[in-house]
């Protein structure tokens, strides 16, 4: 069945370092999402990548697309402690339509920053 | 983005009862989803449910132990039936308003059964 996988599941870093995490699926997607999950709280939408090859900015986070549509991936630089949580990727299964396509979601990506 | 409203936010059960999670969306949807998260892991689909049908479930979970409500477009309950040790989890429900947008996720319920 699809697959969405995220490699690495924890990664330990000092305050100041870069940070990425990759996501590759078994199948083409149509956009990928990025979520972050603070510790105790809920996931919280980041970002949906569409097109071939995008990639796109918020601040010190930056997010590719692939050009196969098939990875993506979220590069944080000189993280801050506010950067903790695990960080997720999810993709629409090929089932379904529009905003009712169920998501398979990668197993998340732990940052914790040591100050 | 809609705000959903959760709750409880946690609850403590006991073995063999059944607990109604509650989802308030301030704005209509069509489809409300509801995930269940072990501490550490990763989301795991339960259903998804349309108003005015029945839930479609994934597999390995059934409408007997999760029974959904979505008696209109703003809202819906998870009930987590004759619940044991193993239901112990965050239970979270979650909309997706527009296509070019991601979903929208409930704060959460911990429940922990004992």
């Amino acid at each position: 069945g699809q697959q969405v996988m995220q490699i690495p599941q924890y990664q330990h870093v000092q305050e100041g370092e870069d940070f990425t995490t990759y996501c590759n699926s078994s199948t083409t997607l149509s956009n990928i999402q990025w979520y972050k999950q603070r510790p105790g709280g809920h996931p919280v939408f980041l970002i949906q990548l569409v097109k071939s090859g995008e990639v796109k900015k918020q601040k010190r986070l930056t997010f590719q697309f692939g050009e196969a549509k098939k990875n993506s991936s979220l590069h944080i630089t000189a993280t801050q402690t506010t950067d903790v949580g695990t960080y997720f990727c999810a993709g629409p299964t090929a089932l379904g339509a529009g905003n009712n396509r169920k998501l398979i979601w990668g197993l998340g990506t732990s940052l914790a920053v040591n100050p | 983005s809609a705000v959903i409203s959760q709750k409880p936010s946690r609850d403590i059960c006991q073995r063999g009862t059944s607990l109604t999670i509650q989802c308030q969306v301030d704005s209509q949807v069509t489809m409300m989803f509801w995930y269940r998260q072990q501490p550490g892991q990763s989301l795991t689909l339960i259903a998804t449910a349309n108003q005015g049908s029945e839930a479609t479930y994934e597999s390995g979970f059934v409408i007997d132990k999760f029974p959904i409500s979505r008696p209109n477009l703003t809202f819906s309950t998870l009930t987590v039936s004759n619940m044991s040790p193993e239901d112990s989890s965050i239970y979270l429900c979650s909309v997706r308003q527009w296509a070019n947008y991601g979903y929208t996720f409930g704060s959460g319920t911990r429940l922990t059964v004992v």
